[in-house]
Formats: structure tokens, C-alpha cells, sequence
């Protein structure tokens, strides 16, 4: 079964621009979640969508949204770029909730914002 | 509060030595605790998880303990490995008020030397 495949790998920026990551789950989960990763600071929660539906989302400002298709692939945006949104985002997916169920993490994209 | 605290921040052990590394969380009512292990440059993956129900889960040389009354909870490796220097998350389920989320500590880097 193939794992949770994240796309793109890398991405450069500049501030002010707009971002789509994407993010495809494992066959069957139903469930994805989104989390930032900086040094220091670990993994800091997102939100996480199951079937289509956001079910809970973190403390993040309303720049960073996101969407699940009925595929279960979900895509997260984050607009108006600011130099400290350069992170490593990863999405994660779960056969059931995301605060119940061991996640399954993608590779993540890094975003370096200039 | 949403907070999981974990310690220490860096952990050196010689090989085969035992490494412990603790974390509390604040909500009395969280009822999952996942171990996610991170290699340096790999995505995070799951080694062990606990649910409130038991005080303790072994898995081969990894143990989880939790301690629902203090709300501790801490990661056992014994007969340390090479292979296991890598950066160590704890995490909790957290209730938000209208869902649950898993919020992950700082994590742990450990450092196995020979």
C-alpha cells in the first residue's frame, strides 16, 4: 500500500505570495491532518479534515485554510506570505481521528519564504 | 490549557544504557499518548501508544507508562542502539471545546554514542 504522498517537495516563496500544498493519503484513511514543524517549537497543529469535513483546527491566524476532497486528498493554502510561515509542513493520515489514531506522515514540504 | 510539556530537550546515553524521557499534559481528559520517533531527515513515525485505560505497554526493548493521576506519561528504551539517535515526539489528546486534537511536545533528541 502506498504511503501518504505529499507534493510539491520544496517550495521557494516570496512574501506577499499565496501557497497550495497538496496531500495524498493512504488508501482508505479517511482522516488527514496538518501540522508545522520548526526547530524548537515541534509540531504545532494545523487542522485536520475527515470526510470533507474540517473537524478541528488549531491556533493558526485565518491566512492558512484548507480543504478535503471526496477522494480524501486535501490540499492546504496559506496566503500573504510572511518569512515565519518558512516551516516543514506535514500531513498525516488516520483510519479514524486524527487525536485518536496513530498517523501515518507523509515526506512534508518544505517552504522557505524570501 | 492545551499544553504537553516534554524533557529533557537533549539526551545523551551510551550505548546500551537506558534512556527515559517524560512529558506532562494539562487536560483531564486526554485519553490517547502516542511516541512518534523522527530520524533526521525522515518524517515522523509511530513506535508505541497508549490509551488511559492501562497504566503501562511494552513493545520489545520501548515501554510507555502513564500516570493519569499526576498526568505524566514517559517513554522507556532500554539496551540502547546506534539506531535509535533520532529526535523523539510525545503526544496528547487534547479537547479544544467542540473536538479533540493531538498536540505534540518539543521533543527529544537523543543521541546514542558508542
Amino acid at each position: 500500500k502506498a504511503g501518504v504522498t505529499q507534493t510539491p517537495r520544496y517550495l521557494i516563496k516570496t512574501r506577499g505570495q499565496q501557497v497550495t500544498l497538496s496531500c495524498s493519503p493512504i488508501s482508505g484513511h479517511r482522516s488527514v491532518s496538518w501540522y508545522q514543524q520548526t526547530p524548537g517549537q515541534g509540531l504545532q497543529f494545523l487542522f485536520e479534515y475527515f470526510s470533507e469535513t474540517q473537524r478541528n483546527k488549531g491556533n493558526f491566524p485565518g491566512r492558512f485554510s484548507g480543504r478535503q476532497f471526496s477522494n480524501s486528498r486535501s490540499e492546504m493554502n496559506v496566503s500573504t506570505l510572511e518569512l515565519g510561515d518558512s516551516a516543514l509542513y506535514l500531513c498525516a493520515s488516520s483510519t479514524g481521528q486524527g487525536s485518536n489514531s496513530p498517523l501515518h506522515f507523509g515526506n512534508g514540504t518544505r517552504l522557505t519564504v524570501t | 490549557g492545551e499544553n504537553v510539556e516534554q524533557h529533557p530537550s537533549t539526551l545523551s546515553v551510551q550505548e546500551g544504557d537506558s534512556a527515559v524521557i517524560k512529558c506532562t499534559y494539562s487536560d483531564s481528559a486526554s485519553n490517547y499518548f502516542p511516541w512518534y520517533k523522527q530520524e533526521l531527515g525522515k518524517r515522523p513515525q509511530l513506535i508505541i501508544d497508549i490509551r488511559s485505560n492501562v497504566g503501562e505497554k511494552k513493545d520489545q526493548r520501548i515501554a510507555v507508562t502513564l500516570n493519569k493521576t499526576a498526568k505524566h506519561f514517559s517513554l522507556h528504551i532500554t539496551e540502547t542502539q546506534p539506531e535509535d539517535s533520532a529526535v523523539y515526539f510525545c503526544a496528547a489528546s487534547i479537547w479544544t471545546g467542540t473536538a479533540s486534537k493531538l498536540t505534540f511536545g518539543t521533543g527529544t533528541r537523543l543521541q546514542v554514542t558508542l
